[in-house]
């Protein structure tokens, strides 16, 4: 059973346009939503986060839409630069263990120039 | 350290093998945490430490994996027996602790080839 799906799996946009990654998730015991960046041959960066509590965060060029309703969560970027070329993880865990989270399964972001 | 660090980087092993990863995680993190990533998919949690204790190993494919830690530092995750499924990206993460929300850090993974 796959507790978060991630969509789309790869994503082509061109520099300057909005790149939107979507997630769901299906434990209601999930409180603590991160999105990772991932680029070649390196291990995931923590990116953005989000709690319930709120519907919205924004920070620079990222931001996340949360709607706890629908139990669904997305990623925008604004201005979409061709360093932001990269896969990004959506992911949920609970307060309790942050650090302990359940992936979706990644979206490979291509900006082109 | 500055960051997560894993060794070896890249492990080319033959399938019957036992294979070694070890993990040093920032100095002063007491959690770390073991994940594996297969090739285009995300990241399956394996097992998670506090201290030196593993309160979740819940995640961990079978019997022939195995991890420690000792003196709350570095962990080492063993895999016996090699199986050519086993082949993936090992990630390892460290946080200050497990309550509440603290950033995880992952290290750049040692990438495992069963041939």
């Amino acid at each position: 059973q796959q507790q978060v799906k991630q969509s789309p799996q790869s994503l082509i946009v061109q520099k300057g346009g909005i790149s939107i990654i979507n997630c769901a998730y299906e434990n209601t015991a999930f409180d603590y939503f991160p999105w990772y960046q991932q680029f070649p041959g390196k291990g995931p960066a923590l990116l953005i986060a989000i709690r319930p509590d709120v519907s919205e965060k924004k920070e620079g060029r990222f931001t996340i839409s949360f709607n706890k309703s629908a139990k669904q969560f997305s990623l925008h970027i604004m201005d979409s630069q061709p360093g932001d070329s990269a896969t990004y993880f959506c992911a949920a865990s609970s307060n309790t263990n942050a650090g302990k989270s359940t992936f979706g399964d990644g979206t490979t972001l291509t900006v082109k120039p | 350290g500055a960051g997560v660090s894993q060794s070896p980087s890249n492990k080319v092993t033959e399938k019957g093998k036992d294979v070694e990863l070890r993990c040093d995680p920032i100095s002063g993190h007491t959690a770390l945490y073991w994940y594996r990533q297969s090739l285009g998919q995300g990241l399956e949690f394996l097992i998670y430490f506090q201290g030196n204790s593993a309160p979740d190993k819940s995640g961990l494919p079978s019997d022939r994996f195995s991890a420690e830690r000792t003196g709350g530092s570095v962990s080492t995750l063993t895999i016996q027996r090699t199986q050519q499924e086993d082949s993936a990206v090992y990630l390892c993460a460290s946080s200050l602790s497990t309550g509440g929300i603290t950033e995880a850090f992952f290290g750049q993974g040692t990438r495992l080839t069963v041939v």
